[in-house]
């Protein structure tokens, strides 16, 4: 089955700066990429998503970019804001499936 | 995307009984599934819910611990089967209408079981 690694665990910012998150899947035939933010105490929220026809989508300060060859993709979140500040996670699969990556803590400090 | 809302919010339960958390969307899906996440953990899949017939589980999850209904296009139910202290968690349901692959989520049910 499909098996999905993410990193790094946690990741530090100052405000203004630009995060990036990466993950890798091992399943070739996964052809749907979610993004979801977790804040503290709340459902995970769909940001973005990107399928395996398309190498980058951007929406304003977020944009994902996925290499099917590696098998990997990645989330970059430019001119980060305090309210960016929570735990992002990964997804991976399609044909109404969805591994999830063990997520990572974005803290935005002012 | 859909309105999702889940019955009850919290709840604190006795080892040995059972809890049954009701997930209901304000449009009819496609898709509806259960995930677990344990305190700071990620989403793990339990199972997919399907309409007029049984559940799909997932690795490591069983009817007898986790039965599911799902009778119409808008409602499921999960059920937490003899409960003990290792089932604390999160229970979320999620939808995906159409063929998207999109999922969106409920709120979630913090279960604390003692």
């Amino acid at each position: 089955g499909e098996n999905v690694e993410q990193h790094p665990s946690t990741l530090s910012v100052q405000e203004g700066d630009s995060a990036v998150i990466k993950c890798t899947y091992s399943d070739s035939a996964s052809n749907y990429f979610p993004w979801y933010k977790q804040e503290l105490g709340k459902r995970p929220q769909l940001i973005i998503d990107i399928r395996s026809n398309v190498g980058e989508k951007k929406d304003q300060r977020i944009a994902v970019t996925l290499n099917k060859t590696a098998k990997h993709f990645s989330l970059h979140i430019t001119e980060t804001q305090p309210e960016d500040s929570a735990v992002y996670f990964c997804a991976a699969g399609g044909f109404q499936k969805l591994v999830f990556g063990t997520g990572t803590r974005l803290l935005v400090s002012p | 995307s859909a309105v999702i809302s889940q019955k009850p919010s919290r709840d604190i339960c006795q080892r040995g009984t059972s809890l049954t958390i009701q997930c209901q969307v304000d449009s009819q899906v496609t898709m509806m599934f259960w995930y677990r996440q344990q305190p700071g953990q990620s989403l793990t899949l339990i199972a997919t819910a399907n309409q007029g017939s049984e559940a799909t589980y997932e690795s490591g999850f069983v009817i007898d611990k986790f039965p599911i209904s799902r009778p119409n296009l808008t409602f499921s139910t999960l059920t937490v089967s003899n409960m003990s202290p290792e089932d604390s968690s999160i229970y979320l349901c999620s939808v995906e209408k159409g063929t998207s692959d999109e999922q969106f989520f409920g709120p979630g049910t913090r279960l604390t079981v003692l």
